[in-house]
């Protein structure tokens, strides 16, 4: 049992470049969100999905596109990077809504 | 939106000692989690506890809903405890937690 699985570790792009952020969970859970952690700060919600084919809008959406094709998967895409986009990326799920989410070790991720 | 905010910013502990950590949030919520995020970045979940008292070792939590707040409480401090501790909390609507911004703990030996 993995638990919650994110690649790559680390990236640097440059402005303008387009990526995608992978997660993955081997604990069949339906609920899966993506956060964004900037120095000094906490976790501040960017998408997430109540189950395959559903996804909504958190807290900071804008620049970012996600899609959930399996109850597995859940990757981001960042279509046009910006350096505003530097920070470190951390996937969770959890098994029922509002309920204990685990989380992923985080991608880190520079823009130039 | 809901705010959650989380007192001291920092704090500074001697080996042994204990410490209380508060977390506060503006509405309603549906649930409350404790986390602890190492130096390493990984976030650790401590406790899932949307009301009343639970404890794990040295480490306990209480949240009054009711009140909205939550205490962590850290026993007989060790350097492992080290690091960030954050509450996030789950307003009704979807699965949206909030975070606050977190404590950061340093224990010296």
């Amino acid at each position: 049992n993995a638990g919650v699985t994110q690649t790559p570790k680390f990236q640097v792009l440059k402005t303008g470049q387009s990526m995608t952020l992978q997660c993955a969970q081997d604990m069949n859970h339906e609920y899966m969100s993506w956060y964004r952690q900037d120095p000094g700060m906490g976790l501040r919600l960017i998408h997430y999905s109540v189950g395959a084919g559903i996804t909504d809008q958190g807290e900071v959406p804008n620049g970012y596109n996600v899609s959930r094709s399996t109850t597995e998967d859940f990757p981001l895409r960042l279509l046009s990077a910006a350096p505003s986009q530097t920070s470190v990326y951390f996937c969770a799920s959890s098994y029922s809504e509002g309920g204990e989410q685990f989380f992923g070790p985080g991608t880190r991720l520079t823009v130039l | 939106g809901i705010q959650v905010e989380q007192s001291p910013p920092d704090l500074i502990l001697q080996e042994g000692a204990n410490s209380t950590l508060r977390c506060n949030f503006s509405d309603s919520v549906n649930n409350l989690q404790w986390f602890h995020q190492n130096p390493w970045g990984q976030l650790i979940n401590l406790f899932y506890i949307p009301s009343g008292t639970k404890q794990n070792g040295r480490l306990s939590a209480t949240t009054v809903a009711t009140e909205r707040y939550s205490l962590l409480y850290i026993s007989s401090s060790q350097t492992t405890d080290s690091g960030v501790y954050f509450c996030a909390v789950d307003i009704w609507t979807g699965n949206q937690f909030y975070f606050g911004t977190g404590t950061s703990l340093t224990v010296i030996p």
